[in-house]
């Protein structure tokens, strides 16, 4: 079973750069994996950050960008605000109609 | 304006069934990608099942089979049949319109609860 991994927690200090990861139990991610990335706080709904693997969501301010460093997808957010502290989740598209969430990141600002 | 609007959640016995619906508006169901994804408490998040344009459907392994998902594009409404309910499938139901293999729109979800 593919296993979609990221870092359990981050901590960022405000105005700071952090990038969170997202990798593959077995292989290195790609673009051709489609990389997506989502931020949900406690009690709502998640949120469309990037897909694509760096195409921004309607409204998402650019210090959020998305990308692939070495095998694994990334995601940057850069300049750090207290509202970004949430919980972050990518998601890769494994092919033939199969999509897997992350283990998902908490980012602390502080 | 573009919005989907999840209902059908309760509390139900294990081994129960449900139907979840998901009304969309400000564009047509029937002409895009649609998933089901769930969030367990305290857990993150876990996609089930996806619907696209020409009606092929897939689904994670633990749902397979138990789960069905549909469309009716009159109601412009999307579905998750849920059969054999046990425990583990309590959860919060997000349904989702897909763009390029990512979730680009989400409900705010309706919560499932498997309790005897």
């Amino acid at each position: 079973q593919t296993v979609v991994t990221q870092e359990p927690s981050f901590s960022v200090s405000p105005g700071g750069t952090v990038t969170l990861t997202c990798g593959l139990s077995s292989g290195s991610v790609s673009t051709s994996y489609s990389p997506s990335w989502y931020q949900q706080t406690p009690g709502q709904a998640p949120r469309t950050l990037i897909y694509n693997t760096n195409t921004r969501s309607s409204g998402v301010p650019d210090r959020f960008s998305g990308s692939v460093l070495g095998n694994k997808a990334a995601l940057t957010i850069t300049g750090a605000q207290a509202d970004d502290e949430s919980d972050y989740y990518c998601v890769l598209c494994l092919g033939s109609g199969i999509y897997v969430f992350g283990t998902g990141t908490k980012v602390t600002v502080l | 304006e573009v919005q989907l609007v999840e209902t059908g959640g309760g509390l139900i016995q294990p081994g129960g069934s449900l139907r979840l619906s998901c009304a969309a508006s400000g564009f047509t169901v029937g002409t895009n990608y649609m998933s089901w994804v769930r969030q367990a408490p305290g857990k993150g998040l876990e996609w089930l099942s996806v619907i696209y344009s020409d009606s092929t459907t897939y689904y994670t392994d633990s749902v397979k089979g138990r789960f069905t998902i549909s469309r009716d594009k009159s109601k412009n409404t999307l579905f998750l049949q849920l059969n054999s309910l046990r425990a583990e499938d309590t959860a919060i139901y997000y349904c989702a319109r897909m763009a390029l293999d990512g979730f680009e729109i989400w409900g705010q979800g309706t919560t499932v609860t498997v309790s005897s």
